[in-house]
């Protein structure tokens, strides 16, 4: 059973607020990343991170920043939502150097910007 | 980006009925990861396939890798309300993400009673 959580796990918001999902896992996975799932659409990487201070832009633009500061926090921050920012959000971690990727998900969290 | 594209998009069985879904190619794949996702749930890791033509079998899930290591098929047999589900295949990134997974757009699978 995969330890990782996320919240909220739905959040409805006015235009131009800011944001914060949370993420947590509790494997000590180096790894973790962040999608976006809209409905029929693959999941689209917007984020991922190495280890603490490592972050990078995923092939997804996307206007969101992240910040790792400990190894089993991955937050990401919208500075001001927008409606095109609707959409589920999922958090996923690895471990090093496995040689299959696999990848444990949290529950995700739904948002929608009105 | 390594495009995976899956077959059927959607498909809607009866109990106790087998099925197919497929997930190809046209780059290779070092290994081809299925997850099933549930409505309101991340993704959850079904299987890992590494060697091209190998098979490997979940209960009543079998899931085969091609030769060439670029296409994958998951065949279920009997299928039990259950095994409702998005199944979505995935393969590592070949670029700066690392390990990073490239994933196809699913299949939305309903099995009813």
């Amino acid at each position: 059973e995969a330890d990782i959580y996320q919240t909220p796990r739905y959040l409805v918001i006015g235009t131009g607020k800011k944001i914060t999902l949370e993420c947590s896992q509790t494997m000590g996975h180096d790894k973790m990343y962040w999608y976006q799932q809209d409905p029929g659409m693959e999941l689209h990487l917007i984020h991922y991170s190495y280890g603490v201070n490592s972050t990078e832009k995923g092939d997804l633009s996307s206007e969101s920043t992240v910040s790792r500061i400990r190894t089993e926090h991955f937050p990401l921050t919208l500075e001001s939502a927008r409606p095109s920012h609707t959409s589920q959000y999922l958090c996923a971690s690895s471990e090093g150097t496995s040689g299959g990727f696999e990848q444990f998900f949290g529950p995700g969290t739904r948002l929608t910007v009105l | 980006t390594q495009l995976l594209e899956q077959s059927p998009q959607f498909l809607s069985i009866q109990e106790g009925e087998n099925l197919t879904v497929y997930c190809n190619s046209s780059s290779v794949f070092s290994s081809l990861q299925w997850y099933r996702q549930e409505p309101g749930e991340g993704p959850v890791l079904l299987v890992t396939v590494v060697t091209g033509g190998e098979v490997k079998k979940l209960k009543r899930l079998t899931f085969q890798f091609g030769d060439a290591r670029k296409d994958s098929s998951l065949h279920i047999t009997a299928a039990q309300p259950g095994d409702t589900g998005l199944y979505l295949c995935a393969g590592p990134q070949v670029s700066n993400s690392g390990y990073a997974l490239n994933f196809g757009k699913g299949t939305s699978l309903l099995v009813t009673p």
